[in-house]
């Protein structure tokens, strides 16, 4: 079955940069669209953003807005999401999830990946 | 807080049917497709439902979707041991241009 292989663990301090990746073995998968969503501990999913890696368009949360970035990377597959400016608010795991169709609005999180744990601390 | 409400748990035995509700607004619910999900244990989110009543590729039928004004429910005939696990909506916030999800229903098969 395809999968979404994201990134290992990490440990950043505050102020400081992350950039996740999201691979996947299907080279026709990652032409979809591709959302980011987190889940911080005990609490619920929240979503970053989503892009579409046909032209390479991206739509963010406001939430996020200045501090996400999120490219695709077609000939390895791969997805990143670059988030800036961490604080121990942003400890969370961190999912990948292609589109199950490509469309902003009705375009939900099918596919995830196994999440990557990103903890914040000084 | 969460945009879409979600009873917190809901338990029920093997063999009955469970109804999970996940309720918003006109900004969300109402107007824009709702997805279920079912998280396992140790494992990432699994696709259910989508567009409100879809199943995703692989879904048995003891699992339905249905929606109706700013409620959408998830259905859950035949209820069996391994079903036990946490249950999220989500949909598209045209207000908050946003993908909004629910607080998640912890599901327990007594």
């Amino acid at each position: 079955q395809v999968q979404l292989v994201q990134s290992g663990a990490e440990v950043k301090k505050p102020g400081s940069s992350m950039k996740l990746s999201c691979k996947t073995s299907d080279y026709t998968l990652i032409r979809h669209y591709s959302h980011w969503v987190r889940q911080a501990p005990g609490q619920g999913f929240e979503w970053l953003g989503v892009i579409n890696p046909t032209y390479g368009t991206t739509t963010y949360a406001s939430k996020f807005q200045g501090r996400v970035t999120m490219t695709t990377d077609t000939s390895t597959a791969t997805a990143y999401m670059e988030l800036t400016s961490l604080t121990s608010d942003d400890t969370a795991v961190y999912y990948c999830a292609t589109a199950q169709r490509d469309d902003l609005l009705t375009g939900s999180p099918g596919r995830w990946g196994q999440g990557t744990l990103v903890i914040v601390s000084s | 807080q969460p945009v879409l409400t979600q009873p917190p748990s809901v338990s029920a035995t093997p063999g009955q049917k469970v109804t999970l509700s996940c309720s918003g607004g006109s900004s969300n619910v109402e107007h824009n497709f709702v997805s279920w999900y079912q998280r396992l244990p140790g494992t990432a989110p699994r696709l259910l439902i989508y567009d409100n009543d879809k199943r995703s590729p692989g879904i048995p039928d003891r699992f339905s979707g249905f929606k109706s004004g700013w409620t959408a429910t998830l259905g859950i005939t035949g209820l069996q041991a391994g079903d036990e696990a946490d249950y999220y909506c989500a949909t598209w916030d045209s207000r908050l241009a946003a993908w909004v999800f629910g607080g998640g229903t912890k599901l327990t098969v007594l």
